[in-house]
């Protein structure tokens, strides 16, 4: 594997389910970043982790847990979604979160919808 | 103050012709002006970027034009092909305190090249 990797590709799941998206990068970079791609909006950064410690939370609601156990792994834990959370959600890496920050890697993201 | 206003929202250009994307700034603070490339199922790609005290930056067939008076940039891609048909992200980069670097993205341009 190469790049970065997120998985699952697609996932639905309703109000009440409690599920986890997962995102791994083989780069050797120390930031990782979680995006929500909504139709005819820009990205907006959800949170930004620089070796493991978040140092971004763009007021996401709390239904939203990021976890980052190592600089490789990022994970986004989701319960209670509303319908509005329906989105593309992507994660991306860049060297380090200060000055290289502009120079991100993207993995292909994960089509979420909320029934 | 953080956002980035980018024009036009999708267009159409025939084969052989220069595509331009505008997008314009407030934040004298940002650092970095990146250009990303998204193609349908994949996540953005980095495509080109710049710093503010340059003018233009060019790779292969893609140009960035900087005016930093104006605080606007473009990009330009010369000789448009049907491949060129994506979805392109104009960002800015904000360093702030601490290692804590950030991309605030455009509302994003739907290019379609016609053969």
């Amino acid at each position: 594997e190469t790049g970065v990797t997120q998985t699952p590709r697609h996932l639905v799941m309703g109000m009440t389910n409690k599920k986890s998206l997962k995102c791994e990068q083989h780069l050797g970079h120390n930031a990782m970043y979680w995006y929500k791609q909504s139709a005819k909006k820009p990205l907006e950064l959800m949170f930004v982790y620089s070796l493991e410690e978040r140092v971004e939370n763009n007021s996401v609601p709390s239904r939203f847990s990021p976890e980052c156990p190592n600089s490789s792994h990022l994970f986004l834990h989701l319960h209670t979604l509303q319908p509005e959370d329906s989105a593309l959600y992507l994660c991306a890496s860049s060297q380090d979160a200060g000055g290289r920050a502009y120079e991100q890697y993207f993995g292909p993201g994960t089509r979420l919808t909320v029934t | 103050q953080q956002q980035v206003k980018q024009s036009p929202q999708s267009l159409i250009v025939q084969k052989g012709g220069i595509s331009i994307i505008n997008c314009a700034y407030e934040n004298t603070a940002f650092d970095y002006f990146p250009w990303y490339q998204q193609f349908p199922g994949k996540g953005p790609a980095l495509l080109i970027a710049i710093r503010p005290d340059v003018s233009e930056k060019k790779e292969g067939r893609f140009t960035i034009s900087f005016n930093k008076s104006a605080k606007q940039f473009s990009l330009h891609i010369m000789d448009s092909q049907p491949g060129d048909s994506a979805t392109y992200f104009c960002a800015a980069s904000l360093h702030g305190s601490g290692n804590t670097g950030k991309l605030i993205f455009g509302q994003g341009t739907t290019l379609q090249v016609k053969p």
